[in-house]
């Protein structure tokens, strides 16, 4: 079975004080990683996808990298615009449905 | 309009009663799902239609019954809830059934009282 654990659960950050989210997880042959940004009230909006390890991806102050067992996504300098829950959720070659993270809930304080 | 788009935002009603929420996408997508979310748990897939059939159950009551009239238009039907399925109800879309790259509406946010 697919598992997915986000660490920490909530993170609270100065506006410029740079921080990594963390994704570990556990699938039979991944097809790829992917992360969500989810605002208050608001569905999740896909950032970015991740196939293989040492792939990496950017989007403004946001950076995805990838391992054979975890995803990192970096905030460099975040503004508190960047405030957010940041979902992960992978595709394996085994499971016919994503499997999600529980999130992590980012304050970036101004 | 532009995107996946839910109706209604949200939704307050009684264990007796019969409802349902809408869902429409505007992406030229050929497959559309329906996920629950709850407070601190992860996304629980419901239903997802490719092509208009049925392609994955996973399990849920009877309680809530899909439909998919076309590859544009999602509803779900809810009749005799129960207070924990109080929850925000989100649509989703992608081309293709089992794609990591999902376009999700605002939600529908149910209160079950």
């Amino acid at each position: 079975e697919d598992q997915v654990t986000q660490s920490p659960e909530a993170l609270r950050l100065q506006e410029g004080e740079s921080s990594s989210l963390n994704c570990s997880y556990t699938v039979s042959g991944l097809r790829g990683l992917f992360w969500y940004r989810q605002d208050p009230g608001k569905g999740p909006e896909f950032l970015f996808t991740l196939y293989s390890a040492g792939e990496e991806k950017e989007k403004e102050r946001l950076k995805a990298t990838l391992t054979k067992k975890e995803s990192f996504l970096h905030i460099t300098a975040p503004k508190p615009e960047d405030s957010a829950t940041y979902l992960c959720a992978v595709a394996s070659g085994s499971a016919r449905q994503l499997t999600f993270g529980s999130g992590t809930q980012l304050t970036v304080l101004p | 309009e532009t995107g996946v788009t839910q109706t209604p935002r949200h939704l307050v009603m009684g264990m007796t009663n019969k409802k349902s929420l809408k869902c429409e996408q505007h992406l030229g997508h050929n497959a559309m799902y329906w996920y629950k979310q709850s407070a601190k748990k992860p996304l629980e897939l419901m239903f997802v239609y490719s092509l208009e059939e049925r392609v994955e159950n996973n399990s849920v009551p009877s309680r809530f019954s899909p439909e998919c009239p076309n590859s544009s238009h999602l509803f779900l039907h809810l009749h005799t809830l129960q207070p924990e399925d109080s929850a925000l109800y989100l649509c989703a879309s992608s081309q293709g059934a089992i794609r990591g790259e999902l376009f999700f509406g605002e939600g529908s946010r149910l209160t079950v009282l």
